[in-house]
C-alpha cells in the first residue's frame, strides 16, 4: 500500500526566507510524485511533478528515492505563496493519486 | 470552456436523506474521480472511472455510489447521508486513464449532514 506523509500541518515563514515543505512517501514500486497547491478560494491545481524536473513559481522538488522524499523548496518566500500544499503519489498507472494531509504555508511580512 | 463543473456548491442534508453531487466536464477526458477533503485527512479517493461504463472503488467508497453513462458526467450519489459524510467533495479529471498526468479539479461541493 502507498502512503504519503506531510509532517507539518502549518509552516510559517517570513517573506524572503527559504521554504521547505516536507513530503515522505512509502511505495514499493517506482513512484510518480506531484505537488498540488490550493490558493485561497481557488481550485486545487498542479504545481509540479517530479518527472518534469521543472521549476514553477520558483519552487523545485527533487525525488530522493534513497530517503523516499520529495520535499518542495523555494529559496525566497513571497506573500503570494501562502496556500495549502499537498504532496501526491501516483502508483502503477498513476491514475489513482494518494494525497498527503497537506501543509498550510503562511508567509508573513 | 469551463473544464470541470460541480453542482451544487453548498448543500445541507438531514441524516438519512439522499442526494447526488454532479460533476460535468467539457474536456473530453477519460478519467474522472471523486475525492473528499477533510481537515487533517487530506484528500481521499472515493470512486473513479477510466471511461464511460467503467467505475471502480477508491479508498473510502462506503456510503457512495457512482455511474458513468457518458464521457461528460460522473455523478456521486449519497444513498443515506450520515454526519460522517460532512465534507468538501472534489471532482477531478485527467486526460488519459493511465500514466502521469495532471488532475484538473472542480471548485468543490461543501456538504453538511445534520
Amino acid at each position: 500500500a502507498q502512503r504519503v506523509t506531510q509532517p507539518e500541518k502549518l509552516l510559517s515563514v517570513f517573506k524572503g526566507a527559504p521554504v521547505e515543505l516536507k513530503c515522505n512517501y512509502s511505495y514499493s514500486g517506482s513512484p510518480e510524485l506531484f505537488w498540488y497547491v490550493q490558493y485561497s478560494r481557488q481550485r486545487l491545481q498542479l504545481l509540479l511533478r517530479h518527472i518534469s524536473r521543472e521549476s514553477i513559481k520558483g519552487f523545485t522538488a527533487d525525488l530522493n528515492k534513497g530517503e523516499t522524499s520529495f520535499h518542495l523548496k523555494k529559496p525566497f518566500a513571497q506573500e503570494e505563496d501562502s496556500a495549502m500544499y499537498y504532496c501526491a503519489l501516483g502508483a502503477g498507472t498513476a491514475s489513482k493519486l494518494t494525497f498527503g494531509t497537506g501543509t498550510r504555508l503562511q508567509v508573513t511580512l | 470552456n469551463a473544464g470541470v463543473t460541480q453542482t451544487p456548491k453548498f448543500q445541507v442534508l438531514k441524516t438519512g436523506q439522499s442526494m447526488t453531487l454532479q460533476c460535468a466536464q467539457d474536456m473530453n477526458h477519460e478519467y474522472m474521480s471523486w475525492y473528499r477533503q477533510d481537515p487533517g485527512m487530506g484528500l481521499r479517493l472515493i470512486h473513479y472511472s477510466v471511461g464511460a461504463g467503467i467505475t471502480d472503488q477508491g479508498e473510502v467508497p462506503n456510503g457512495y455510489n457512482v455511474s458513468r453513462s457518458t464521457t461528460e458526467d460522473f455523478p456521486l450519489r449519497l444513498l443515506s447521508a450520515a454526519p460522517s459524510q460532512t465534507s468538501v467533495y472534489f471532482c477531478a479529471i485527467k486526460g488519459v486513464a493511465g500514466g502521469a498526468g495532471e488532475l484538473f479539479f472542480g471548485e468543490g461541493s461543501r456538504l453538511t449532514v445534520l
